[in-house]
């Protein structure tokens, strides 16, 4: 399966503890982006990397989140002292620049519970 | 504003119906728009561009009014398997800059 791929599926957590996702694009992708999506809602932009520069962080991305694409392929999306709130779907997609249209292709998601 | 708007439903129509999305932007500089769908706890995927002459593609047409600053996806002789949430989104800035926003989506049941 040559899309994109993210890891774990599930992530069940008490509150306060640190959990890690991790995201591999298309490998021919530049581009790579992490959204939060909560039921009935879209995607919620969080961050976007080119290679393995970080262009963009959301306002919603506090101080608990870090991101990383340490060489321009996989990314790390981390969530430190974690809160019922970020109850979520993370999704990852990633999309080959310079696209005109800029599609973005989609891996199945983390669904992260805080309890 | 919000930056996209879409009405979020739920629409419920019977098979073979035709149905129609209207999703409105507020930056008129945006530059480029997709329709996404996204299934019941799995991820969005690219349903169709939308082109500014407008575009078609089976029983899906996608529609760009820049002036009224709003894309509408029309789906004729709808199926079952039309059931889905569809996500409006809009591509803004350029360059480096450039980022999709998403709209809430719009939930659409197809009932026999």
């Amino acid at each position: 399966d040559t899309g994109v791929s993210q890891d774990p599926r599930h992530k069940i957590t008490k509150r306060g503890q640190n959990v890690t996702f991790r995201c591999d694009p298309i490998s021919e992708h530049n581009r790579l982006y992490w959204y939060r999506q909560t039921l009935g809602q879209g995607p919620e932009f969080l961050t976007y990397f080119q290679n393995e520069a970080q262009l963009e962080k959301s306002r919603l991305l506090s101080d608990r989140f870090s991101a990383e694409r340490p060489k321009g392929s996989f990314s790390t999306l981390e969530i430190q002292r974690t809160e019922q709130g970020d109850s979520a779907m993370y999704l990852c997609a990633s999309s080959s620049a310079p696209l005109s249209y800029n599609e973005q292709f989609f891996g199945p998601g983390t669904r992260l519970t805080v309890l | 504003r919000k930056e996209v708007e879409q009405d979020p439903g739920p629409f419920n129509v019977p098979e073979g119906a035709t149905v129609a999305f209207n999703c409105t932007y507020s930056n008129s500089a945006s530059q480029s728009f997709f329709w996404y769908r996204q299934d019941c706890r799995k991820e969005p995927k690219l349903l169709m561009s939308v082109y500014s002459s407008g575009n078609e593609d089976g029983r899906f047409t996608a529609q760009l009014n820049r002036a009224s600053q709003y894309i509408s996806l029309l789906i004729r002789d709808s199926k079952l398997s039309d059931s889905a949430t569809y996500l409006c989104v809009v591509n803004e800035g350029a360059g480096n800059n450039r980022k999709l926003i998403w709209g809430l989506g719009t939930s659409l049941a197809v009932n026999p």
